[in-house]
Formats: structure tokens, C-alpha cells, sequence
């Protein structure tokens, strides 16, 4: 049972203009949610986070917006650029002990065009 | 400079065989992290050491298991592969809590069953 959800298995945007990359989750313990970005060949990089007692964080060209009642998180890149194309997977982890864990979505391919 | 280093890149191993798989770190972070990622799904959890103590999910398979001689190297060992634990698998670390610090992944060992 998916946990974090990204139902876009791809997305196609131009060059200069906006990309939204969303994700969903069902665990309503998760508070703390990461975005990392894949090429190919390459471990995940860590790009953004936002904690659950925010609605917005923003680094850059890259914001992410949090809905907590909705269960939802969406990563705007504005403006995007060829560089950007890569897969970019959602996290989640819920504080258990004296660790954490991140819990991934599938990712989403993200292809920007010149 | 590296700082999260998987090997080899590619395994390729007999069904049955036993193989290990390895990671290294040069960052001296507390945690490492050891994920399976198969064709098109989400990177999955199958355990992670907080130090020396390991902490294994509930359905990694018995037949995975992991050894940390100390800080700077993790082991993945699978005692009898299946056709089915072909996959991407990915070594992560962080400093301790993940809304403090990011995790770091490695390039990952591409695992082939024969």
C-alpha cells in the first residue's frame, strides 16, 4: 500500500515556464516531507523540504507548497530550465524513536524543453 | 568528491549465490540507510543502522541482511538471490534527524539475477 503517491509518472513543460510536480499521502503521522531529484546514473539529490508546521517553503526557483488537510504537496519550479529535467521523487517521514525514515513516491519524470 | 560511495556499480550474480554489496561514507554521519528500488516503483526502505543499532523493517525478507563494522561502512548481504531481488540499490546516510540535516545518497549497485 503506496504511502506517498505521485500519479504523474511524467510531465513535459517549455523552457521558462512553470512546473508543478504533486504528490499525495495517506499517513497522517508523516510531518516532515523532502523533493529529491534524480538523473540518470546518479543517487537522489536532495532539493527542498518543509516541515508539517509550514505551508510554504521556497529555495530559489523552487517553492513547495504543503495542504495538510488535504494530504497533499506539490514542488513549483519557476522559471524551469533544460537542466532541470530529471525525476524528482516526493518523501515523507514520521519521527519514530530516535530516527527517521523516508518513505518515497514512485517519482515523476520531469522533461523541460528548449 | 564523493562522499557516499557504492560497490560495485553493477553486480551481476548467479540465482542462489550469495552477494554482498557495499557502501561507504566519508562524511561520519550516524545513520545509514540501505533501499531496494525496482523498475519504476519507489525506492523502498529495508533497514537502517542509527549508529550500531539496527533497526529492520518489518517486511525486508530474511534473506537480506546487513552488517555496519563501523561508521564508515555498511554491508548488504543477500544469502540466496531471487530472479525477483533484481533492483537498484541505493545507500543513503544523514547526520541524525532528517528535518536537521538531509540524507546523502550513493550512485547505487544495479543488481542483476542470472
Amino acid at each position: 500500500d503506496q504511502q506517498v503517491k505521485q500519479n504523474s509518472p511524467s510531465l513535459s513543460v517549455q523552457e521558462g515556464r512553470i512546473s508543478i510536480l504533486n504528490c499525495d499521502y495517506t499517513n497522517s503521522m508523516f510531518d516532515y516531507f523532502l523533493w529529491y531529484k534524480k538523473y540518470p546514473a546518479e543517487g537522489p539529490t536532495f532539493l527542498i523540504s518543509i516541515s508539517s508546521i509550514k505551508d510554504k517553503n521556497e529555495d530559489g526557483r523552487f517553492t513547495v507548497f504543503l495542504n495538510k488537510s488535504a494530504k497533499h504537496l506539490s514542488l513549483h519550479i519557476v522559471p524551469s530550465q533544460p537542466g532541470d529535467s530529471a525525476v524528482y521523487f516526493c518523501a515523507a517521514s514520521a519521527s519514530q524513536g530516535g530516527s527517521e525514515k523516508l518513505v518515497f513516491g514512485k517519482g515523476t519524470k520531469l522533461t523541460v524543453n528548449p | 568528491d564523493a562522499m557516499v560511495i557504492q560497490n560495485p556499480r553493477y553486480q551481476v550474480t548467479q540465482f542462489g549465490k550469495p552477494v554482498t554489496l557495499s557502501c561507504s561514507q566519508t562524511l561520519n554521519h550516524n545513520v545509514m540507510y540501505w533501499y531496494q528500488q525496482k523498475s519504476s516503483q519507489a525506492p523502498k526502505l529495508l533497514f537502517h543502522y542509527y549508529d550500531k543499532d539496527f533497526n529492520n523493517e518489518a517486511d525486508t525478507p530474511d534473506n537480506f541482511q546487513s552488517r555496519r563494522p563501523n561508521t564508515s561502512f555498511c554491508f548488504l548481504d543477500i544469502r540466496s538471490p531471487g530472479l525477483g531481488d533484481a533492483a537498484m540499490y541505493l545507500c543513503a546516510t544523514s547526520r541524525g534527524f532528517l528535518r536537521d540535516t538531509e540524507a546523502f545518497f550513493g550512485q547505487g549497485t544495479r543488481l542483476t539475477v542470472v
